[in-house]
């Protein structure tokens, strides 16, 4: 159980084109999903946190407007690189932490996504 | 802001020896410590968290508040352990987005 699903696993697109990345959890429910980039050889860095049915929160340095994130259901969050450049290409993490009761939540992670911008 | 930090990029042991990777953190609150694991071609997954206090895969982490650190041991390595390490921290036991460290590739040697 607990598996979190990403799409596309990778990506190349044209420098100025959007690009829209999904994570799903597939047999759980997540009151909050995460977004991470990682560069090559380094660590992975939060870039938001998004709950679902309001906005996300972003960490400082990453724009808002560039990353669009949208958590429109229990099992579905978006992140959409829009106007993207070769600066961005990375591989984009997502995690999925469950409802539960407990006093603490499990992040599970997806795969991760490979963008490559031209 | 809360920082990790694992000095040893690479670590390369025998099997069969003891096995410490080493993680410090600073925070000013009480944080919660994860040590996450990625096999080769597989993605992160968790091994331990400081709360739970268990043995996972004979690894044990001991949080240490008054040095900060939250070092990772095992008695003795087997080969099915070489991975990427990556300690990581939440201010919010696991609600908030975690902080990590930059990894140690564990390379463990025939």
């Amino acid at each position: 159980g607990a598996v979190v699903s990403q799409h596309p696993s990778w990506v190349i697109c044209k420098s100025g084109t959007s690009v829209k990345i999904e994570c799903r959890s597939l047999d759980f429910q997540a009151t909050t999903m995460f977004w991470y980039r990682q560069f090559p050889k380094q660590s992975l860095m939060l870039m938001a946190t998004s709950n679902e049915g309001s906005k996300a929160t972003y960490e400082q340095g990453v724009e808002k407007d560039k990353f669009l994130i949208n958590h429109a259901s229990l099992t579905l969050s978006t992140l959409t690189v829009t106007s993207a450049h070769p600066e961005d290409s990375s591989f984009y993490i997502c995690s999925a932490s469950p409802k539960t009761s407990r006093g603490y939540n499990e992040q599970f992670f997806g795969p991760g996504t490979r963008l490559t911008v031209l | 802001a809360q920082r990790v930090t694992q000095p040893e990029k690479l670590l390369s042991v025998f099997k069969g020896a003891p096995v410490e990777l080493k993680c410090n953190y600073s925070y000013s609150g009480s944080p919660e410590l994860f040590w996450y694991v990625q096999y080769s071609r597989q993605r992160l997954q968790l091994l331990l968290r400081h709360i739970s206090r268990e043995s996972i895969k004979g690894f044990t982490a001991d949080l240490n508040k008054g040095e900060t650190s939250f070092h990772l041991k095992k008695p003795f390595a087997q080969e099915e352990d070489s991975a990427m390490y990556y300690c990581a921290l939440s201010p919010g036991g696991g609600a908030d987005g975690l902080t990590f460290g930059k990894g140690t590739h564990l390379i463990i040697q025939p």
